[in-house]
């Protein structure tokens, strides 16, 4: 089935600094989602993604839709340690509400 | 609003034994879909359902996994018989019918098979 790769796997930075993750799929998707999840919860949806070469924000989170509909990327300005956790793209090939394939997570761990 | 809510939240279970998960959608939502979480395979879908039938169960392991929703404000997935393997957390997301379908997901039900 459809694979998403998503890098890196994990990431350790000092707080304040800035965080870059992104996704790359074989085929093309027709949307992005971003998703955050905490230690014994399910996933919380960040941002989400419909249209190519789209720029979205939610506060000191910006997600990108890749030209090529084949990649997204997220980026967390200026981190905080409230920002840990193991962060998610998912994808959808279809243009209803199929389901989601999701990539393995970027574990995001902050060093105050 | 209250969001997707899953029971329980822990279940631990022999193998062998017959495993019920419950799921209740957010209010007002259409699609109702499983995923299981493992640390080797990460977050796949198993099933969804659109207005209570089941659209995709490609994603359902085997025949010992069933999944039903027999009304729009309640699923369920059942393992029978339950093997170790089926160890994971288990999750319910639900979306709505129109708009731009973005799923929400529950707090995940964790099943240990011993």
């Amino acid at each position: 089935g459809q694979q998403l790769n998503q890098s890196p796997q994990s990431m350790f930075i000092q707080e304040g600094e800035d965080v870059s993750m992104n996704c790359t799929s074989s085929s093309i998707f027709n949307t992005w989602l971003w998703y955050k999840q905490d230690p014994g919860e399910g996933p919380v949806l960040l941002i989400a993604l419909y249209k190519a070469g789209e720029l979205t924000s939610n506060g000191r989170l910006t997600a990108q839709f890749g030209i090529t509909r084949k990649d997204s990327f997220l980026n967390i300005s200026a981190s905080i340690p409230s920002d840990v956790g193991i962060y998610f793209c998912a994808g959808r090939e279809g243009g209803g509400a199929d389901g989601l394939t999701f990539g393995k997570g970027t574990h995001l761990i902050i060093q105050p | 609003d209250a969001g997707v809510i899953q029971s329980p939240r822990h279940e631990v279970t022999e193998m062998g034994q017959e495993v019920t998960l419950r799921c209740k959608p957010i209010s007002g939502h259409d699609y109702l879909f499983w995923y299981r979480q493992t640390m080797m395979r990460g977050l796949e879908l198993l099933i969804y359902f659109n207005n209570n039938v089941p659209i995709d169960d490609s994603g359902m392991p085997e025949d010992r996994f069933s999944a039903k929703m027999p009304n729009a404000s309640f699923s369920t997935l059942k393992i029978q018989p339950s093997e170790p393997r089926d160890s994971a957390v288990y999750f319910c997301a639900s979306s709505p019918q129109t708009g731009r379908y973005e799923q929400y997901f529950g707090p995940g039900t964790r099943l240990t098979v011993t």
